[in-house]
């Protein structure tokens, strides 16, 4: 079965500083991979999608990840952090119709 | 372009009683999906419906159910309720496999007491 580790449950950066979350992947074939984005009382919403295309995948709020499949990792990073990014962030894999996600990572961004 | 459609909001249920959740899906989606979310178990599926029909189902007792209507709509239903139940139900809909991403909804709080 596919899924995802995110290392570390809680991440504190000081603004303008590189904000970088850790996900890997576990799956026998090139996976669908994702990030998403939850603030207090919401739902989840999409950063940014791996469908093979590209290895260095651009998404949304200035978020960036690579797939690494030699390190079977997804990394999420942002250069420069802003007060808006305090929320939580989860890694997550697609098959079966279906999503698995990781534990996820909570970002809080210090002025 | 509306988004996914989740109501109620906020729902209290008490243990024992029943509830239906609704979740209206991004016009042209045809697959709708729902998932817990609970401060220790994390994000759990609980079901896949694609054209009305389960294509997918995690790992919850039978008194979770779901179904899907002709348009898409997708209703779940949890009875028995038990104070475990008490969690975010979020609804995410896609177009077909869900490989290209899912759409999610703001989820209803559920508090059952």
């Amino acid at each position: 079965a596919q899924s995802v580790t995110q290392l570390g449950s809680h991440v504190s950066v000081s603004e303008g500083a590189l904000v970088l979350l850790r996900c890997n992947y576990s799956s026998s074939v090139p996976p669908y991979l994702f990030w998403y984005v939850q603030y207090p009382n919401q739902g989840l919403q999409l950063l940014l999608k791996y469908t093979s295309a590209a290895t260095l995948v651009k998404g949304i709020n200035g978020f960036e990840a690579e797939f690494k499949k030699s390190e079977t990792s997804f990394h999420l990073t942002k250069p420069s952090a802003h007060m808006s990014d305090a929320a939580e962030y989860f890694c997550a894999v697609s098959n079966d119709y279906k999503l698995s996600f990781g534990a996820g990572t909570t970002v809080t961004v210090r002025a | 372009k509306a988004g996914v459609t989740q109501t109620p909001r906020y729902l209290i249920k008490t243990r024992g009683q029943q509830v239906t959740l609704s979740c209206s899906p991004i016009s042209g989606h045809r697959s709708v999906s729902w998932y817990q979310q609970t401060p220790g178990q994390g994000l759990q599926f609980l079901f896949e419906y694609f054209s009305e029909t389960q294509r997918n189902k995690g790992n919850f007792p039978g008194r979770f159910s779901g179904r899907q209507f002709s348009n898409s709509r997708s209703e779940m239903n949890v009875s028995t309720l038990e104070l475990g139940d008490s969690a975010l139900y979020l609804c995410a809909s896609s177009s077909n496999r869900g490989n290209y991403g899912y759409t999610f909804g703001s989820g209803t709080r559920l508090t059952v007491v």
